[in-house]
C-alpha cells in the first residue's frame, strides 16, 4: 500500500541553524500539507501546497519557513533559522483532492538545542 | 473560523467494555469530519471520515462515528475495546471548499484512550 514517507525521523540542531525536512508524498497525490505537533499539544496546520504554489498558510508559517517541491516527488519544509520553540514533531500529508482524506507520514521529530 | 473540542483528555476503560470519545465542532459553514488515531511514536492514521450521506460512519478496527448536525457533534464509538486500541484519538474538521484549493485540517486536542486489562 502506498504511503507518505519522511526523512529524517529525528533531527537535532542548534538554535539558529537551518534545517530541511523531507517528505515523499504518495505518487498520484496533488495536494500537500505540513503540520506540526509540539509535545503534548494538538496537531497544528502550517501550510498547504497545490499546483506548485502555497495555497494557504497559518500564522505560524512566518518568513523563517518555506516549502518547495524541487523535483516532482519530494516536498520539503525549510526552517531558515531555528528557534527553541520550533522543537516539535513535523508531519507531512498528501491527498488526491482538496476534499478527500489526507494521508500522513510518520513524522520528523525536530529538536532545537 | 472553525474549532474542534474534545472535552475528555483521557478516557480509561476496561478491555471489552464499550467506549465513546466525544467531539464537538464549531463552524458557520459545512464541514468534513474525520477521526485520526495516533499510536505511540507513530504518525496519524485515518479511522473514519464523514463527507456526506449516511450520518453513521463505519471505520477501521471496529470503530464508528455518528454525525449530528443539530448538536454539531461527531462522537466516536466502539462496542468492545481491546488493549491494542490504546492510543491518542484526534477529531478533525475541514471546510468544504468548492474552489479547488487545499483544505487544511483543524484538530482537536486529542483524547488518550487507555484500555486496561
Amino acid at each position: 500500500e502506498p504511503e507518505v514517507t519522511q526523512t529524517p525521523s529525528h533531527q537535532v540542531t542548534q538554535m539558529g541553524q537551518e534545517v530541511i525536512l523531507r517528505c515523499v508524498p504518495i505518487s498520484n497525490h496533488l495536494y500537500f500539507y505540513w503540520y506540526r505537533q509540539i509535545l503534548g499539544q494538538k496537531v497544528e496546520f502550517l501550510v498547504s501546497f497545490y499546483n506548485n504554489e502555497i495555497s494557504e498558510k497559518s500564522e505560524i508559517f512566518d518568513d523563517q519557513f518555506s516549502v518547495e517541491r524541487p523535483d516532482g516527488s519530494n516536498f520539503t519544509l525549510k526552517i531558515r533559522s531555528t528557534k527553541l520553540e520550533d522543537s516539535a514533531m513535523y508531519f507531512c500529508a498528501s491527498s488526491t483532492s482538496s476534499y478527500n482524506e489526507q494521508f500522513f507520514g510518520p513524522g520528523t521529530r525536530l529538536t532545537v538545542l | 473560523a472553525q474549532s474542534v473540542t474534545q472535552l475528555d483528555s483521557q478516557v480509561p476503560v476496561f478491555e471489552e467494555a464499550p467506549v465513546e470519545l466525544r467531539c464537538n465542532y464549531s463552524s458557520s459553514v459545512s464541514v468534513y469530519l474525520f477521526w485520526y488515531v495516533q499510536y505511540p511514536n507513530q504518525g496519524l492514521q485515518l479511522l473514519l471520515k464523514y463527507l456526506s450521506g449516511s450520518t453513521l460512519v463505519k471505520g477501521i478496527n471496529g470503530f464508528e462515528a455518528e454525525f449530528n448536525k443539530s448538536q454539531t457533534s461527531f462522537h466516536l464509538r466502539k462496542p468492545s475495546v481491546h488493549i491494542s486500541d490504546t492510543a491518542e484519538y484526534f477529531c478533525a474538521v475541514s471546510v468544504l471548499n468548492y474552489g479547488g484549493a487545499t483544505n487544511k485540517l483543524i484538530f482537536g486536542t486529542g483524547t488518550l484512550l487507555a484500555v486496561q486489562p
